[in-house]
């Protein structure tokens, strides 16, 4: 079993469209972070939690430390936002060390 | 744009063979991460280097190694290259080494894409 579970794995929305995410872990982190990579290659960091929720634009990111869980919601979703985009965990409280445990990823892509 | 320029953006070679990666992270960031994605692992840590040293090591393979100059800049060396090793490389960079806080969030360079034939 994967350590970052996402769900789901592929996702077709139509514009306009609310679209919702979702990212359970199952080891210990100080932070959770979702990447958006496009289908050129790059990648782009969108949120980094630890609590709570964050918003930027469109896109809004929660986390549920107790539960080990986070979703990434799209509002008003158009079809620049179609990507893959991944979860990925940094192991660990504290210390010196990032490094990050990623999810497989979802791939989303809205139509028009 | 991140910041972070990483060279070269495609490299083409046979197996056998040894590349080097270059990545030069954003100013300021002392931190440097080197990852590999290919199609059937997904994106994997390698190694973090912060000012010069080594801090953590992931799924690196013995023939791969890596280093940060004192410029800051890193790079990935691939020797005794197999099929396999066939994979988008991304080097990420971040300010401090301090996890769990914004000032370690990281930024991501555009790749290299290696084809190892």
């Amino acid at each position: 079993k994967n350590e970052v579970e996402q769900s789901p794995q592929n996702l077709t929305a139509q514009e306009g469209e609310f679209i919702t995410i979702n990212c359970s872990y199952s080891v210990g982190i100080s932070a959770l972070h979702w990447l958006q990579q496009h289908p050129g290659g790059g990648i782009v960091s969108l949120f980094m939690l630890s609590s709570g929720k964050k918003k930027h634009g469109r896109l809004i990111a929660t986390i549920n430390i107790q539960e080990k869980h986070s979703s990434l919601h799209i509002t008003a979703s158009h079809p620049r936002d179609s990507a893959v985009y991944i979860c990925a965990v940094r192991e660990g409280y504290g210390g010196a060390t990032n490094k990050l445990i990623f999810g497989t990823g979802t791939l989303l892509a809205v139509q028009p | 744009d991140s910041g972070v320029t990483q060279t070269p953006k495609h490299l083409i070679t046979a197996t056998g063979q040894r590349v080097t990666l270059r990545c030069s992270p954003r100013s300021g960031d002392l931190s440097v991460y080197w990852y590999q994605q290919s199609l059937d692992q997904g994106l994997q840590f390698l190694i973090q280097y912060y000012n010069g040293e080594e801090r953590a090591k992931g799924n690196i393979l013995e023939r791969f190694s890596a280093q940060q100059f004192p410029d800051l800049h890193s790079e990935l060396n691939l020797s005794s290259l197999e099929l396999g090793d066939s994979a988008l490389y991304f080097c990420a960079s971040s300010r401090g080494e301090l996890a769990g806080t914004s000032y370690n969030e990281q930024f991501f360079g555009p790749g290299t894409r290696l084809t190892v034939l």
